[in-house]
């Protein structure tokens, strides 16, 4: 079982709200990653991290902005939401850029 | 980046053999092939990895051919709960870029 967690599973909001959806990893990982799934589509990278301090945008263009302040730590937020950022939003984490990611469960949002 | 093709779904009956092939023409030398599975509302899960010939897993085989443009993916004797959609990648030490995905549908 990966050990990889993101809360909240399940997000229901307003627009124009700020939100915060959390990821945390024990496993030790440098590698952080935030991709992006609309329901039967495919995944898209948003954001991502090699480690402490380190931040990179991914293919896919994104309001959200996120930190990495801690190994185990990347928080991805959205300073206004709105209903075009519906989503399920899913972090992974891996040993090494190349090889096998771990996921998390994933994060549903809703901007209504 | 490196594009891979394969099939948008595919159907099988339970106990059958199901190969899901996906071509990478584009693949450079130090490229691995991985494939994951992703269930309706969860993340991917990491299924194989291989560079050429033939890789095993108790879940899984895959099979390269010596050009290395495509690979397949053969999962034995398919069971409902391998109703899945099954993504080919190609590595390089770069962040993964998910394609679209074989949707893979098992019937009884």
């Amino acid at each position: 079982e990966a050990d990889i967690y993101q809360t909240p599973r399940y997000l229901v909001i307003g627009t124009g709200k700020k939100i915060t959806l959390e990821c945390s990893q024990t496993m030790g990982h440098d590698k952080m990653y935030w991709y992006q799934q609309d329901p039967g589509m495919e995944l898209h990278l948003i954001h991502y991290s090699y480690g402490v301090n380190s931040t990179e945008k991914g293919d896919l263009s994104s309001e959200s902005t996120v930190s990495r302040i801690r190994t185990e730590h990347f928080p991805l937020t959205l300073e206004s939401a709105r209903p075009s950022h519906t989503s399920q939003y899913l972090c992974a984490s891996s040993v090494q850029v190349s090889g096998e990611l771990f996921f998390g469960e994933g994060s549903r949002l809703t901007v209504l | 980046l490196a594009k891979t093709t394969q099939p948008i779904s595919m159907d099988s009956y339970e106990g059958q053999e199901v190969n899901i092939t996906c071509s990478h023409n584009n693949i450079a030398t130090n490229d691995y092939i991985t494939w994951y599975q992703q269930f309706p509302s969860q993340g991917p899960r990491f299924i194989i990895q291989g560079y050429k010939t033939k890789v095993t897993n108790e879940v899984a085989s895959l099979f390269i051919p010596a050009d290395r443009k495509s690979s397949t993916l053969s999962l034995p004797r398919v069971s409902l709960s391998d109703t899945a959609v099954y993504y080919c990648l190609v590595d390089r030490n770069t962040p993964l870029v998910f394609g679209k995905g074989t949707r893979l549908s098992v019937i009884a």
